[in-house]
């Protein structure tokens, strides 16, 4: 079982919608978890960071956690041409540990 | 200069070869890593320096020497690489072990 599961996708949304993207995790004690966007060709980019069972909201952008069901995702409302990349889902042991484990990534198409 | 900066962005070279990457950070980061990118797979942690410490080696081959020479900088010397070393080499670098990893530009690396 992979430790970080995401949907590679494609996953294609019209302009103005909700996409939603999903991961799930096999190491139940996971304490930390961040979305990270990257465009072809470029760098990871930090988008959400949530530690807390709930939703984190941060503009468009809402981080959902459920550890019980071991499934963190990612909504994007008023989708935008430009929220078009690959993200990448990544979770982390415990405070204190440095390793950071990462899904493959789900590729977002956003369809004016 | 602001962020976490990596060079060179591209570099070829044959299995005999050496070469360094380096990565510097602006950032007042105490934590750098390195991380391989490989096309259809996960991003996978190589090295982690903690106050310039190495605190992970994730049983990475002997064919790349990890240095830190202090906390903004790191390298990541190469040395007779094979083919399917060829990949995106990305360095990152936090605050410290519990906080979100910022990512550099990166190296694609291609051996002939």
């Amino acid at each position: 079982q992979k430790e970080v599961e995401q949907n590679s996708g494609p996953l294609s949304v019209p302009e103005g919608a909700i996409a939603s993207l999903n991961c799930t995790y096999s190491d139940r004690v996971s304490q930390s978890f961040f979305w990270y966007r990257q465009y072809s060709g470029k760098s990871p980019e930090l988008i959400m960071s949530i530690y807390s069972n709930g939703d984190k909201e941060d503009g468009r952008f809402t981080a959902q956690l459920n550890k019980a069901s071991q499934y963190v995702s990612l909504l994007i409302r008023d989708s935008q041409p430009s929220d078009s990349a690959t993200y990448l889902c990544a979770v982390k042991l415990n405070f204190g540990n440095e390793k950071l484990t990462f899904g493959t990534g789900t590729r977002l198409t956003i369809i004016p | 200069e602001t962020g976490v900066t990596q060079t060179p962005r591209h570099l070829v070279m044959g299995m005999t070869n050496k070469k360094s990457l380096k990565c510097e950070q602006h950032l007042g980061h105490n934590a750098m890593y390195w991380y391989k990118q490989s096309a259809k797979k996960p991003l996978e942690l190589m090295f982690v320096y903690n106050f310039k410490e190495q605190t992970e080696n994730n049983s990475v081959p002997s064919r790349f020497s990890p240095e830190c020479p202090n906390s903004s900088h790191l390298f990541l010397h190469l040395h007779t690489l094979q083919p399917e070393d060829s990949a995106l080499y990305l360095c990152a670098s936090s605050q410290d072990a519990d906080q979100p990893q910022h990512f550099g530009d990166g190296t694609r690396l291609s051996i002939l």
